[in-house]
């Protein structure tokens, strides 16, 4: 496609249950990270791929967070058993090399009741 | 650990006025540089440095880096209201891996 896209793009969860972001990174772009913003906070990095490489998780702040790539395209991240700290932005970019600039998707915004 | 400053916090201008944003950096085996600007959700590329004293300029916006001080400038000339927005400044190491954001300048322009 164009650009990044992300879905949904609102998302509001009562606290406990389980969310799935997505991700549909630029054609051809090889890197895909996830970001979350809290409000008026920067960006927090939470995970990285990179091809067929295993992905580097270090941003990930608790175990109820994880991501999946598949086929090397689309991505999800999985929140399960939402706080409402969970509550931000989370926002998905690629780049085509991993060593270049980053494109960002429009994000989704998380609200957990 | 990678740290990455901004300065000021915030600015408020009039329209036609020049600002300057700062961004200082800590960051071990550096790569690059990245400015983004920021208006609702998604940071919108501007820039990316690699190297000292080479300024990048698109239109009226321009930014230079100095490796040695670990500081760049995003300069903005003649404001406009749509330049109201954060604006971004993120530092990539040659881990290749995340970017590490500063806190963001945001920036309001008045007509």
């Amino acid at each position: 496609g164009a650009g990044v896209s992300q879905s949904p793009s609102n998302k509001v969860t009562e606290k406990g249950k389980d969310v799935e972001l997505r991700c549909d990174p630029i054609s051809g772009h090889t890197a895909l990270y996830w970001y979350r913003q809290s409000l008026g906070q920067g960006l927090e990095f939470l995970i990285y791929f990179q091809g067929n490489s295993a992905p580097d998780k270090s941003g990930l702040p608790s175990d109820r967070f994880s991501a999946e790539r598949t086929g090397g395209s689309v991505s999800t991240l999985t929140i399960q058993r939402t706080q409402q700290e969970d509550s931000a932005v989370y926002l998905c970019a690629s780049s085509l090399t991993g060593l270049d600039e980053q494109f960002f998707g429009p994000g989704t915004r998380l609200t957990v009741l | 650990e990678d740290k990455v400053v901004q300065s000021p916090l915030s600015l408020v201008v009039h329209e036609g006025d020049t600002v300057t944003l700062n961004c200082s950096y800590e960051v071990t085996n550096f790569r690059s540089l990245l400015w983004y600007k920021q208006e609702k959700k998604a940071p919108t590329f501007l820039f990316m440095l690699t190297s000292s004293g080479i300024e990048k300029k698109s239109g009226r916006l321009s930014s230079i880096l100095d490796k040695k001080e670990l500081f760049s400038i995003l300069n903005i000339t003649a404001t406009q209201t749509g330049d109201s927005a954060v604006y971004l400044c993120a530092v990539h190491n040659n881990a290749g891996n995340m970017l590490t954001f500063g806190g963001g300048t945001r920036l309001m322009v008045k007509p």
